[in-house]
């Protein structure tokens, strides 16, 4: 069952221009993490934020999460070419007991960034 | 040099049999995990381990198979019941620190 939702579905910008990508989620998470993926490849993990956090900053990339509205948001600043991939959001929901994570992805951003 | 091997990169498969994907992981993680992704799409979870000698259905199992007899392997076969199995396969792991999932390079399959 798909939970997280990214918004836009394609983004298009020139170098040097930020890019910001959001996710919606439905249920109660215990954190929310953000993957890429060049076309053909595997998802790359770029950042977890947990649920009692409200801002992450890795390098270029900046996540926020907002619990009560249920969203996160991804920026990445100054776009290089080498960004263009696809950019997905996962959460992993809350567990009643120990054990692993069980992410649930979204459909995913594509992300093209113009030389 | 730690990671995980998916074998074969390409993969071809006629109607009525089955195939069987390699993932291979040498990080000494516990939990493995098998998605499909479709053109355009997000992933799908298929099966999921996170154990030795047990594993759990995802979302969309009708019409595959696992194992794991070791923790290093958790090998996925596709079945002649799947109707509709060309896809991209990626399997990740994920260890206990709970820092995210690793992937391999998945494996492309396609129906001839």
């Amino acid at each position: 069952s798909q939970q997280g939702e990214e918004d836009p579905q394609a983004l298009s910008i020139q170098e040097g221009e930020n890019a910001t990508m959001n996710c919606s989620y439905k249920t109660s998470i215990n954190n929310l993490q953000w993957y890429r993926q060049n076309s053909g490849r595997g998802l790359v993990h770029l950042i977890l934020i947990r649920s009692n956090e409200r801002e992450k900053h890795s390098g270029r990339l900046r996540v926020t999460l907002d619990t009560s509205k249920k969203s996160s948001s991804l920026l990445i600043t100054a776009s290089r070419a080498a960004d263009t991939a696809s950019y997905f959001c996962a959460t992993a929901p809350i567990r009643f007991s120990g054990g692993y994570n069980k992410l649930i992805f979204g459909a995913g951003t594509r992300l093209a960034v113009h030389p | 040099d730690g990671g995980i091997t998916q074998s074969p990169k390409y993969l071809f498969r006629k109607e009525g049999q089955n195939v069987t994907l390699s993932c291979e992981q040498n990080l000494n993680h516990d939990a493995m995990y098998w998605y499909r992704q479709d053109p355009g799409q997000g992933l799908r979870l298929i099966y999921y381990s996170q154990i030795v000698n047990d594993f759990q259905k995802g979302d969309i199992a009708e019409g595959y198979s696992v194992s794991r007899e070791k923790k290093e392997s958790f090998p996925l076969t596709v079945t002649s019941a799947q109707k509709n199995p060309t896809a991209f396969y990626l399997c990740a792991t994920e260890g206990p620190t709970n820092y995210g999932y690793t992937f391999g390079s998945g494996t492309r399959l396609t129906v001839v």
